[in-house]
């Protein structure tokens, strides 16, 4: 069973700050990988992807990606309460378009 | 772009009829849909993979019979709940990958309610 593995949280931060959230995979074979965010009652949104080893930045988000060490990893800068929500990691499957998720880690920013 | 809709959003069905959820992505092409369920406080669970013009691959342990997938033209998918029960009761969600690259954009989410 291919897996990808979150800390469920939450984790909890104080506005302005950094929030690093971090996710493992077990499949070598994935090339593809996503950050989603995900509020309570809603559907995921895509806020990021890397395909590449290293750092991928947009705007406050910044992927980092460690095929090697199968690590991916998603910092947010300057944390805003409206970033509060569960992140879902995704890694696609046997090399294909399918993806396997993990069960998200909950983001508590404090005002 | 990369806008995907989902109708209805949400459905209240009794025991045993069916209800159909229709997936369309409105600005871009996608041969490959997926359908996803997801029950409060868990992830997502990956039902099945659509393909436009073939059969749908379905994940074990999901019923193709009990949940029949089409994928008519590539901005079209829709999933079938047959004779559906109260357990069938979840959050079903549908994405489209956009063409030439892996990314999965999701739509909004129907919520089935079977009483």
């Amino acid at each position: 069973q291919k897996e990808v593995e979150q800390n469920s949280g939450p984790l909890s931060v104080p506005e302005g700050a950094i929030a690093s959230l971090n996710c493992t995979y077990s499949d070598r074979g994935s090339q593809s990988f996503f950050w989603y965010r995900q509020y309570s009652g809603k559907s995921p949104e895509l806020i990021m992807f890397i395909y590449s080893n290293g750092d991928k930045e947009d705007g406050r988000f910044t992927a980092q990606l460690n095929k090697a060490s199968q690590y991916v990893s998603l910092l947010i800068r300057d944390s805003q309460p409206s970033d509060s929500a569960t992140y879902l990691c995704a890694v696609n499957r046997d090399s294909g378009y399918a993806l396997n998720f993990g069960k998200g880690t909950s983001l508590l920013v404090t005002p | 772009g990369a806008v995907v809709s989902q109708h209805p959003s949400w459905v209240i069905c009794k025991s045993g009829t069916s209800v159909k959820i229709e997936c369309r992505s409105l600005d871009f092409q996608a041969t490959t849909m997926f359908w996803y369920r997801q029950f409060p406080k868990q992830s997502l669970m990956l039902m099945a993979t659509s393909n436009e013009g073939s059969k749908a691959t379905y994940e074990q342990g999901v019923e193709k019979d009990k949940f029949l997938i089409n994928h008519a033209s590539l901005t079209l998918s829709t999933l079938t709940v047959t004779s559906a029960h109260p357990e069938d009761s979840s959050f079903y969600i549908c994405s489209a990958k956009r063409e030439g690259t892996y990314e999965q954009y999701f739509g909004p989410g129907t919520r089935l309610t079977v009483t």
